[in-house]
């Protein structure tokens, strides 16, 4: 129950294209979902976060969709670039209980921007 | 303002070996929170230390220990090496335990 399904496991899109990642999750105490990007040899560097009474965040050219019934959310690059080529990772985090402070993150999804 | 960093930078151990890990936490953050990342995998969280007490941890054997110092920073700790222990461990600080995490450059530890 606390997994976060991740997809797609890599992406492909030409310089100026829109990439989409998706997550799904299963357990409705996720009161917090951010999305990291992530290069080779580093540590996950947050990008952008929405909690669920939020449908819509836009942060520069990164936009998080939330969907809470469907319990998805998606991360939208707009106008991609090569130097966006990275593995990306959605997460969640419960508001409390046992897994208080816990980040629960997807599987990544490498994405590719040719130039 | 400094962000988290992280010691040492690499790591090689032998299996049944010791190993301890460093975290200085950002500025004005109280809480440290530890991840083991495998190759190709997700971060899994470890365990979570808020004022210098464990608050949380995930399905990591009790060979997995950790310490908070006054001043924030912490120590992870892995005894008895093993081979599946091989990963980038990485260091998250945040202000309290539900607000945004920030990671440092994690720690690369290969065990032979």
């Amino acid at each position: 129950q606390q997994q976060v399904k991740q997809s797609p496991q890599s992406l492909i899109v030409q310089k100026g294209g829109i990439s989409i990642i998706n997550c799904a999750y299963e357990n409705t105490a996720f009161d917090y979902f951010p999305w990291y990007q992530q290069f080779p040899g580093k540590g996950p560097a947050l990008l952008i976060a929405i909690r669920p009474d939020v449908s819509e965040k836009k942060e520069g050219r990164f936009t998080i969709s939330f969907n809470k019934s469907a319990k998805q959310f998606s991360l939208h690059i707009m106008d991609s670039q090569p130097g966006d080529s990275a593995t990306y990772f959605c997460a969640a985090i419960p508001a409390g209980g046992t897994s208080y402070g816990k980040l629960t993150f997807g599987q990544g999804t490498i994405l590719t921007v040719h130039p | 303002e400094t962000g988290v960093t992280q010691s040492p930078t690499h790591l090689i151990k032998t299996r049944g070996q010791q190993v301890t890990l460093r975290c200085s936490s950002q500025s004005g953050h109280n809480t440290v929170s530890w991840y083991q990342q495998a190759l190709g995998q997700g971060p899994q969280f470890i365990f979570q230390y808020y004022r210098e007490e464990e608050n949380g941890r995930g399905n990591f054997p009790p060979r997995f220990s950790g310490l908070q110092f006054p001043n924030y920073s912490s120590e992870l700790n892995v005894n008895a090496l093993e081979l599946d222990d091989s990963a980038l461990y990485l260091c998250a600080s945040s202000m309290t335990g539900f607000s945004e995490q920030y990671f440092g450059p994690g720690t690369r530890l290969t065990v032979t």
